[in-house]
């Protein structure tokens, strides 16, 4: 039973580019959560989704971040314009309802150059 | 606002001895506390949680302490061994919520 699996592991940008995060949850979870951790800090909450459907996205900042997860396919974390700020680990996790048991995928180490 | 705080950044150990890990959280509304371990290049799994109704909880060589008044848990790892080497980090959640609160957590190397 594959865990959470995020792609790419390892994501370098250059200022300006945009930059796309995938996650595939968990075989049977239809929760989705995204967390970043910056370095030196813990994981903050970003975006909570279920199947076509964005639930909270108050942990977002309001401009250049977006994020779905389709009827179809991972759930994507897209952040458009990359700035050297959006370096970060980014976390998938999935639950099978709604819940605080969520299981973590590896993360995406962004970095921006 | 960092509702939940691990002041110790590090944590060095011999392999036998006990680990101690704290954490200390401000918002009166969490009432589930959760300890994830992470290894490098890996993502936190899930070590051991704690309700607010209860003041401890043990599993094998993991217990965690709750001290409600003092906003306070502590993690005890008794004994310490070398694959126990990781970063700790403490979680807090409302039982009607899902968005983890997190702190910086705690890197904890455990000498042979």
């Amino acid at each position: 039973n594959a865990g959470v699996m995020q792609n790419p592991r390892h994501l370098v940008r250059r200022r300006g580019q945009e930059a796309r995060l995938r996650c595939s949850p968990m075989k049977g979870h239809s929760h989705v959560y995204w967390y970043r951790q910056l370095p030196e800090e813990g994981l903050k909450f970003m975006v909570y989704l279920q199947k076509e459907n964005i639930i909270d996205e108050s942990g977002m900042p309001k401009e250049r971040f977006s994020a779905e997860f389709p009827k179809e396919g991972p759930s994507i974390l897209r952040i458009q314009q990359v700035v050297r700020g959006d370096s970060a680990a980014y976390f998938c996790a999935s639950s099978p309802h709604l819940s605080y048991e969520q299981y973590f995928g590896p993360g995406t180490r962004l970095t921006v150059t | 606002d960092q509702q939940v705080k691990q002041n110790s950044p590090s944590l060095s150990v011999q392999e036998g001895r006990i680990s101690i890990l704290n954490c200390d959280y401000t918002n009166s509304m969490f009432d589930y506390f959760l300890w994830y371990k992470k290894y490098p290049a890996e993502g936190p799994t899930f070590l051991i949680s704690i309700s607010s109704i209860k003041d401890k909880n043990e599993d094998g060589r993991f217990t965690v302490f709750l001290n409600k008044s003092a906003k306070h848990l502590s993690l005890h790892i008794v004994p310490s061994q070398p694959g126990d080497s990781a970063v700790y980090f403490c979680a807090a959640i409302s039982s009607n919520d899902y968005k983890l609160s997190f702190g910086a957590g705690t890197t904890v190397t455990v000498r042979a």
